[in-house]
């Protein structure tokens, strides 16, 4: 039972265009929620995050938005760039939940020069 | 000045092998995650420690023992590996008390049961 799911197995972006990613979750415990950054061989990095109470969140290129009442959040990155072609996983976790990361599939994020 | 280091980052042997694999932090974390990410490419959470004490385990093998010295490590020992044991381990830690995210994760073990 997924309970964080990212439908979108890749995306493919122009340099410069701005690159949306999906995200959408089950558990309505879930107060907290992140996105992840992973480039082969290495370990999942963060990159930016949202509580339940706000709807938005911005951090330079990124900004993540979070529609509750639909159970789902989205990542923007504008512009984006080739160097940030690698996989984006959506997570989420909540103090009820045991604060154990629940993380989507992942989404592979290509930007083309 | 890695913050969350695994060893090793590959791993090859054989059904039926015992094998380790090893965790340290130094960013004094309270909190260390093993975490396996399956061929389909989910991370899906094995066990949490909090300060040597297991607070989370997952629904895993018994075959499957984590094993916490002291709050910068965590180790992973599988016995009896089998071929659905192929995959990447994440090794994690966070401070409990810090931002709800917070999570370090460390590059990855590559295990391959053959």
């Amino acid at each position: 039972d997924q309970q964080v799911k990212q439908n979108s197995p890749s995306l493919s972006v122009q340099e410069g265009r701005i690159s949306i990613l999906n995200c959408d979750y089950t558990n309505s415990m879930f107060d907290y929620f992140l996105w992840y950054k992973k480039y082969p061989a290495e370990g999942p990095t963060f990159l930016i995050s949202i509580s339940s109470i706000k709807d938005k969140n911005e951090d330079g290129r990124f900004t993540v938005f979070l529609n509750k009442s639909a159970k789902h959040l989205s990542l923007h990155i504008v512009p984006s760039q080739p160097g940030d072609s690698a996989v984006y996983f959506c997570a989420a976790n909540g103090m009820e939940y045991g604060n154990k990361l629940v993380f989507g599939a992942g989404t592979i994020l290509r930007v083309k020069s | 000045d890695t913050a969350v280091s695994q060893t090793p980052k590959y791993l090859v042997t054989q059904m039926g092998n015992d094998k380790s694999i090893k965790c340290e932090q130094n960013l004094g974390h309270d909190t260390m995650y093993w975490y396996k990410q399956d061929s389909k490419k989910f991370l899906k959470i094995m066990f949490s420690y909090n300060n040597k004490e297991l607070i989370i385990n997952e629904t895993v093998p018994n075959r499957f023992s984590p094993k916490s010295p002291d709050k910068a490590h965590l180790n992973l020992h599988i016995n009896s590996l089998e071929l659905g044991d192929s995959a990447v381990y994440f090794c994690a830690s966070r401070q409990s008390r810090g931002t709800p995210g917070g999570y370090t994760f460390g590059s990855g073990t590559r295990l391959t049961v053959v």
